[in-house]
Protein backbone atom coordinates (compact mmCIF):
# COMPACT_ATOMS: atom_id res chain seq x y z
CA UNK A 1 0.00 0.00 0.00
CA UNK A 2 1.61 3.13 -1.22
CA UNK A 3 1.72 5.68 1.92
CA UNK A 4 3.54 8.18 4.13
CA UNK A 5 4.57 6.81 7.62
CA UNK A 6 5.72 9.15 10.74
CA UNK A 7 6.84 7.95 14.35
CA UNK A 8 6.12 8.29 16.93
CA UNK A 9 2.20 9.54 16.79
CA UNK A 10 2.36 11.53 19.91
CA UNK A 11 5.77 12.63 21.84
CA UNK A 12 5.61 14.40 25.00
CA UNK A 13 8.93 16.00 25.61
CA UNK A 14 11.09 18.25 27.78
CA UNK A 15 12.59 22.09 26.85
CA UNK A 16 15.87 21.31 25.16
CA UNK A 17 16.06 17.33 24.99
CA UNK A 18 17.25 16.69 21.44
CA UNK A 19 14.05 14.34 19.48
CA UNK A 20 14.27 13.20 15.66
CA UNK A 21 10.29 12.15 14.41
CA UNK A 22 11.14 10.18 11.27
CA UNK A 23 9.36 9.98 7.87
CA UNK A 24 9.05 7.67 5.65
CA UNK A 25 7.75 7.13 2.07
CA UNK A 26 7.31 3.98 -0.34
CA UNK A 27 6.54 5.59 -3.78
CA UNK A 28 10.04 6.94 -4.66
CA UNK A 29 9.13 9.98 -4.68
CA UNK A 30 11.30 13.00 -5.17
CA UNK A 31 10.00 15.66 -3.12
CA UNK A 32 9.05 15.38 0.59
CA UNK A 33 8.02 18.39 2.92
CA UNK A 34 7.35 18.97 6.42
CA UNK A 35 4.57 20.97 7.61
CA UNK A 36 3.45 22.06 10.96
CA UNK A 37 -0.17 22.90 12.40
CA UNK A 38 -1.29 24.94 14.39
CA UNK A 39 -5.05 26.07 15.64
CA UNK A 40 -6.22 28.93 13.16
CA UNK A 41 -3.12 28.83 11.05
CA UNK A 42 -3.37 26.30 8.71
CA UNK A 43 -0.34 24.22 7.49
CA UNK A 44 2.81 26.22 7.46
CA UNK A 45 6.16 24.23 5.53
CA UNK A 46 9.24 23.69 7.89
CA UNK A 47 11.57 22.54 5.46
CA UNK A 48 11.70 20.48 2.07
CA UNK A 49 13.86 18.48 -0.10
CA UNK A 50 13.59 18.03 -3.93
CA UNK A 51 15.77 14.93 -3.92
CA UNK A 52 18.67 13.19 -2.24
CA UNK A 53 21.08 15.44 -0.36
CA UNK A 54 18.95 18.74 -1.24
CA UNK A 55 17.05 20.56 1.25
CA UNK A 56 15.63 24.11 1.60
CA UNK A 57 13.79 26.08 4.08
CA UNK A 58 10.02 26.78 4.44
CA UNK A 59 8.23 29.44 5.94
CA UNK A 60 9.06 28.36 9.61
CA UNK A 61 12.42 26.70 9.61
CA UNK A 62 13.50 28.13 12.69
CA UNK A 63 14.30 25.36 15.50
CA UNK A 64 14.44 22.40 13.14
CA UNK A 65 16.90 20.31 10.94
CA UNK A 66 16.17 18.00 8.09
CA UNK A 67 18.72 15.57 6.09
CA UNK A 68 17.88 13.38 3.21
CA UNK A 69 20.54 10.68 3.25
CA UNK A 70 17.97 8.61 1.74
CA UNK A 71 15.43 9.00 -1.17
CA UNK A 72 12.28 7.17 1.16
CA UNK A 73 13.34 9.12 4.45
CA UNK A 74 12.82 12.83 5.47
CA UNK A 75 13.52 12.57 9.14
CA UNK A 76 12.67 15.85 10.96
CA UNK A 77 15.20 17.10 13.96
CA UNK A 78 14.50 19.13 17.07
CA UNK A 79 17.87 19.80 18.44
CA UNK A 80 16.78 21.87 21.16
CA UNK A 81 13.06 21.83 21.54
CA UNK A 82 11.23 24.71 23.23
CA UNK A 83 7.32 24.71 24.15
CA UNK A 84 6.43 26.97 21.34
CA UNK A 85 7.32 24.10 19.16
CA UNK A 86 4.41 22.28 20.48
CA UNK A 87 2.41 21.34 17.92
CA UNK A 88 0.73 18.92 14.79
CA UNK A 89 3.64 17.79 12.64
CA UNK A 90 2.71 16.29 9.39
CA UNK A 91 5.36 14.49 6.46
CA UNK A 92 4.52 14.86 2.64
CA UNK A 93 5.37 13.82 -0.42
CA UNK A 94 4.68 14.04 -3.98
CA UNK A 95 6.59 12.20 -7.18
CA UNK A 96 8.17 15.16 -9.05
CA UNK A 97 9.33 18.26 -7.40
CA UNK A 98 8.87 19.94 -10.87
CA UNK A 99 5.15 19.46 -11.31
CA UNK A 100 2.97 21.88 -9.29
CA UNK A 101 -0.09 19.50 -10.16
CA UNK A 102 1.01 16.86 -8.57
CA UNK A 103 -0.80 15.57 -5.73
CA UNK A 104 0.91 16.05 -2.23
CA UNK A 105 0.39 12.61 0.08
CA UNK A 106 0.61 13.21 4.22
CA UNK A 107 1.26 10.98 6.86
CA UNK A 108 -0.67 10.51 10.28
CA UNK A 109 0.58 13.43 11.75
CA UNK A 110 2.73 13.68 15.10
CA UNK A 111 1.58 15.35 17.70
CA UNK A 112 4.72 16.85 19.73
CA UNK A 113 4.25 18.47 23.29
CA UNK A 114 7.17 20.51 24.34
CA UNK A 115 6.80 21.18 28.57
CA UNK B 1 3.89 36.26 -3.49
CA UNK B 2 0.38 33.59 -2.97
CA UNK B 3 -2.00 33.91 0.01
CA UNK B 4 -4.96 31.99 0.56
CA UNK B 5 -7.76 33.39 2.95
CA UNK B 6 -10.26 30.63 4.46
CA UNK B 7 -13.29 32.92 5.33
CA UNK B 8 -15.31 30.73 7.93
CA UNK B 9 -13.14 28.67 10.81
CA UNK B 10 -16.19 26.92 11.68
CA UNK B 11 -19.57 26.11 9.24
CA UNK B 12 -22.13 23.91 10.90
CA UNK B 13 -25.06 22.64 9.30
CA UNK B 14 -27.61 19.96 9.49
CA UNK B 15 -27.47 16.65 8.05
CA UNK B 16 -28.76 16.66 4.37
CA UNK B 17 -28.69 20.57 4.11
CA UNK B 18 -26.39 21.94 1.71
CA UNK B 19 -23.06 23.78 2.47
CA UNK B 20 -20.79 25.78 1.03
CA UNK B 21 -16.64 26.69 1.89
CA UNK B 22 -15.40 29.58 1.17
CA UNK B 23 -12.27 30.10 -0.29
CA UNK B 24 -10.28 33.48 -1.39
CA UNK B 25 -6.63 33.23 -2.53
CA UNK B 26 -4.41 36.16 -3.95
CA UNK B 27 -1.64 35.55 -6.59
CA UNK B 28 0.00 37.62 -9.07
CA UNK B 29 0.49 34.47 -11.37
CA UNK B 30 -1.55 32.33 -12.97
CA UNK B 31 -2.08 29.52 -10.11
CA UNK B 32 -3.26 25.58 -9.09
CA UNK B 33 -5.54 25.11 -6.57
CA UNK B 34 -6.67 22.64 -4.12
CA UNK B 35 -8.54 21.75 -1.16
CA UNK B 36 -7.35 19.00 1.14
CA UNK B 37 -9.66 17.18 3.99
CA UNK B 38 -8.65 16.26 7.25
CA UNK B 39 -10.68 13.45 9.21
CA UNK B 40 -10.47 13.85 12.86
CA UNK B 41 -6.78 12.02 14.05
CA UNK B 42 -6.14 11.61 10.82
CA UNK B 43 -3.59 13.13 7.35
CA UNK B 44 -4.99 15.44 4.76
CA UNK B 45 -5.82 13.70 1.64
CA UNK B 46 -6.95 15.68 -1.40
CA UNK B 47 -10.43 16.52 -2.55
CA UNK B 48 -10.15 18.03 -5.80
CA UNK B 49 -7.87 20.61 -7.72
CA UNK B 50 -8.10 22.79 -10.41
CA UNK B 51 -5.19 22.47 -12.73
CA UNK B 52 -6.81 24.68 -16.02
CA UNK B 53 -9.72 23.98 -18.43
CA UNK B 54 -13.37 24.02 -17.05
CA UNK B 55 -14.17 26.02 -13.91
CA UNK B 56 -16.17 23.09 -12.21
CA UNK B 57 -14.12 20.95 -10.53
CA UNK B 58 -15.99 17.38 -9.12
CA UNK B 59 -13.78 15.43 -6.41
CA UNK B 60 -14.60 12.50 -4.43
CA UNK B 61 -17.47 12.04 -2.05
CA UNK B 62 -19.59 14.48 -4.24
CA UNK B 63 -17.70 17.16 -3.40
CA UNK B 64 -17.22 20.00 -6.41
CA UNK B 65 -15.58 23.64 -6.47
CA UNK B 66 -16.10 25.94 -8.88
CA UNK B 67 -12.89 28.29 -9.85
CA UNK B 68 -13.70 32.08 -10.37
CA UNK B 69 -10.82 33.86 -11.94
CA UNK B 70 -12.81 37.42 -11.75
CA UNK B 71 -13.19 36.97 -7.96
CA UNK B 72 -9.85 34.71 -7.50
CA UNK B 73 -12.41 32.26 -5.61
CA UNK B 74 -12.05 28.42 -5.26
CA UNK B 75 -15.68 27.51 -3.23
CA UNK B 76 -16.06 24.25 -2.11
CA UNK B 77 -20.08 22.96 -2.28
CA UNK B 78 -21.74 19.89 -1.19
CA UNK B 79 -25.73 19.90 -2.11
CA UNK B 80 -26.55 17.35 0.43
CA UNK B 81 -23.69 16.77 3.34
CA UNK B 82 -23.76 13.32 5.75
CA UNK B 83 -22.86 13.52 9.33
CA UNK B 84 -19.30 11.47 7.82
CA UNK B 85 -18.15 14.67 5.97
CA UNK B 86 -17.28 15.98 9.51
CA UNK B 87 -14.01 17.39 9.11
CA UNK B 88 -11.83 20.06 8.53
CA UNK B 89 -11.43 21.67 4.90
CA UNK B 90 -7.85 23.08 3.82
CA UNK B 91 -7.71 25.18 0.87
CA UNK B 92 -4.41 25.79 -0.78
CA UNK B 93 -2.69 26.94 -3.76
CA UNK B 94 0.53 26.62 -5.54
CA UNK B 95 1.42 27.89 -8.95
CA UNK B 96 3.90 27.21 -12.16
CA UNK B 97 6.51 29.15 -11.01
CA UNK B 98 6.70 27.92 -7.29
CA UNK B 99 6.53 24.08 -7.76
CA UNK B 100 8.51 23.47 -4.63
CA UNK B 101 5.84 25.04 -2.71
CA UNK B 102 2.09 25.56 -1.18
CA UNK B 103 0.20 27.70 0.51
CA UNK B 104 -2.38 26.61 2.63
CA UNK B 105 -5.38 28.46 3.93
CA UNK B 106 -6.37 28.49 8.09
CA UNK B 107 -9.27 25.91 7.22
CA UNK B 108 -12.77 25.64 8.08
CA UNK B 109 -14.02 23.12 10.65
CA UNK B 110 -17.19 21.49 9.14
CA UNK B 111 -19.79 20.08 12.01
CA UNK B 112 -22.82 18.16 10.82
CA UNK B 113 -25.71 18.31 13.06
CA UNK B 114 -28.61 14.94 12.84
Amino acid sequence: EAQVTQNPRYLITVTGKKLTVTCSQNMNHEYMSWYRQDPGLGLRQIYYSMNVEVTDKGDVPEGYKVSRKEKRNFPLILESPSPNQTSLYFCASKFSVGSSTDTQYFGPGTRLTVL
Amino acid sequence: AQSVTQLDSQVPVFEEAPVELRCNYSSSVSVYLFWYVQYPNQGLQLLLKYLSGSTLVKGINGFEAEFNKSQTSFHLRKPSVHISDTAEYFCAVTSYSSASKIIFGSGTRLSIRP
